[in-house]
């Protein structure tokens, strides 16, 4: 199957700074990327799509300042959560789509002090 | 928009025996079914798919079947082994991709 890494995998900031997430298709192109947030015991709760060369579709209640997504190449796409809060502590996880199936990247822990 | 609906939330089963999670979707465009294992503190890795034009697919002690009257699919997991704990999402796809509500499994050794 395909391959999506993320990095870091795992991140602790204190709150107010900025922090960004990679997420990387490692053996296909992706023009298309997702960006899911988890909270625990939850269900995926769709972000935003990352589109390459264009701009990301936010998902309603979304906020695009909040968390900006850039996705430069058909293999990398970048979540930034810019001046972080401690309620934005939460497991980011991003996905891509080779053919018809999401494959996911391990997930991205922010722990916001 | 698709509505998918996933059972139970929660599921413990003996060592060896089968598992059942279930799911229901609304839409008639889905015709796309995939389902995700997810570890605690990974990410989702599918682990068997049905497409509308078949019934049932297996793949060792994994099955997933599709009734596309009733717009409901199953995964069934025989003979469960305690490495098969962790919560399972299945999907709906057409135009787009909807995920269950998830359901944690837990196998007792």
């Amino acid at each position: 199957g395909a391959v999506v890494s993320q990095h870091p995998s795992w991140v602790i900031c204190k709150s107010g700074t900025s922090v960004k997430i990679e997420c990387r298709s490692l053996d296909f192109q992706a023009t298309t990327m997702f960006w899911y947030r988890q909270f625990p015991k939850q269900s995926l709760m769709l972000m935003a799509t990352s589109n390459e060369g264009s701009k990301a579709t936010y998902e309603q209640g979304v906020e695009k300042d909040k968390f900006l997504i850039n996705h430069a190449s058909l293999t990398l796409s970048t979540l930034t959560v810019t001046s972080a809060h401690p309620e934005d502590s939460s497991f980011y996880i991003c996905s891509a789509i080779p053919w018809e199936t999401q494959y996911f990247g391990p997930g991205t822990r922010l722990l916001v002090l | 928009g698709e509505n998918v609906e996933q059972h139970p939330s929660t599921l413990s089963v003996q060592e060896g025996d089968s598992a059942v999670i279930k799911c229901t979707y609304s839409d008639s465009a889905s015709n796309y079914f995939p389902w995700y294992k997810q570890e605690l503190g990974k990410g989702p890795q599918l682990i068997i798919d049905i497409r509308s034009n078949v019934g049932e697919k297996k793949d060792q002690r994994i099955a997933v079947t599709l009734n596309k009257t009733a717009k409901h699919f199953s995964l069934h997991i025989t003979e469960t082994q305690p490495e098969d704990s962790a919560v399972y999402f299945c999907a709906a796809t057409g135009n787009q991709f909807y995920f269950g509500t998830g359901t944690s499994l837990t196998v007792i050794p």
